[in-house]
C-alpha cells in the first residue's frame, strides 16, 4: 500500500529557531511532493511544491527532496507563532490525478 | 485568478435526512474536482474526484454520492445521513495534469445529530 508518513507531533520549537518537519514516502513513482499549512478548524493551503531533488526556497521556507532516500522535509527559519498549525505533506501517485497524504505534524511554536 | 467556493460553511443536520453540498471552481476550465472528509484529529480522506462533466471516481464506498453536472461545479450528496458521516468536507481543484498540486475551498463542518 502506497503510504506517506509524518511523524504526528507535535513538534514544539522556540520562536527565531529553525524548525524541521520530516516526511517519508513508500510510492518509488511519486514525482511531485507538496507541503500544505492547516490551521485549527481551516482548510490546507499550499506552502511549497518540489518535483527535483534537492532545496527549493520560497522566503523562511525552503523544501528538500531526496528521493534515493523518498525523503522530503520542509525547513522554517525565524520560526513565528503564527507558524503554529499542522502540517501535511502529500505526494503524486504514479500516472493518477490523486495524491497520497500523510496524517499531519503539529507544530507549535514557543513565544 | 483561480477562487473556488464550497458552501455552506457549517451544516447540522438530522440522521437520515438528505445532504447536498456544492463546490464551484472559478477562473479555469476542466479543472480535476475532488471531494475529501476530514474526520476530527484525523487525515485526508479521498471520498470522490472527476476529470470531466459526468466523470466520478469513488474511492469509499458508503452512503454518498458526487455528481459533475458543469464542468466546474461539483456536488456531493446523500440521501440519508449516519452519524459516521460528520465531519469536514473539502472540495478541491488541480489542474489537469498529473502531479499538480490541490487547491482547497474552506470546507464545510457537518455535523449529524
Amino acid at each position: 500500500q502506497k503510504e506517506v508518513e509524518q511523524n504526528s507531533g507535535p513538534l514544539s520549537v522556540p520562536e527565531g529557531a529553525i524548525a524541521s518537519l520530516n516526511c517519508t514516502y513508500s510510492d518509488r513513482g511519486s514525482q511531485s511532493f507538496f507541503w500544505y499549512r492547516q490551521y485549527s478548524g481551516k482548510s490546507p493551503e499550499l506552502i511549497m511544491f518540489i518535483y527535483s531533488n534537492g532545496d527549493k526556497e520560497d522566503g523562511r521556507f525552503t523544501a528538500q527532496l531526496n528521493k534515493a532516500s523518498q525523503y522530503v522535509s520542509l525547513l522554517i527559519r525565524d520560526s513565528q507563532p503564527s507558524d503554529s498549525a499542522t502540517y501535511l505533506c502529500a505526494a503524486s501517485m504514479d500516472s493518477n490525478y490523486q495524491l497520497i497524504w500523510g496524517a499531519g505534524t503539529k507544530l507549535i511554536i514557543k513565544p | 485568478s483561480q477562487t473556488i467556493h464550497q458552501w455552506p460553511a457549517t451544516l447540522v443536520q438530522p440522521v437520515g435526512s438528505p445532504l447536498s453540498l456544492e463546490c464551484t471552481v472559478e477562473g479555469t476550465s476542466n479543472p480535476n474536482l475532488y471531494w475529501y472528509r476530514q474526520a476530527a484529529g484525523r487525515g485526508l480522506q479521498l471520498l470522490f474526484y472527476s476529470v470531466g462533466i459526468g466523470q466520478i471516481s469513488s474511492e469509499v464506498p458508503q452512503n454518498l454520492s458526487a455528481s459533475r453536472p458543469q464542468d466546474r461545479q461539483f456536488i456531493l450528496s446523500s440521501k440519508k445521513l449516519l452519524l459516521s458521516d460528520s465531519g469536514f468536507y473539502l472540495c478541491a481543484w488541480s489542474t489537469w495534469d498529473f502531479g499538480t498540486p490541490l487547491h482547497f475551498g474552506n470546507g464545510t463542518r457537518l455535523t449529524v445529530t
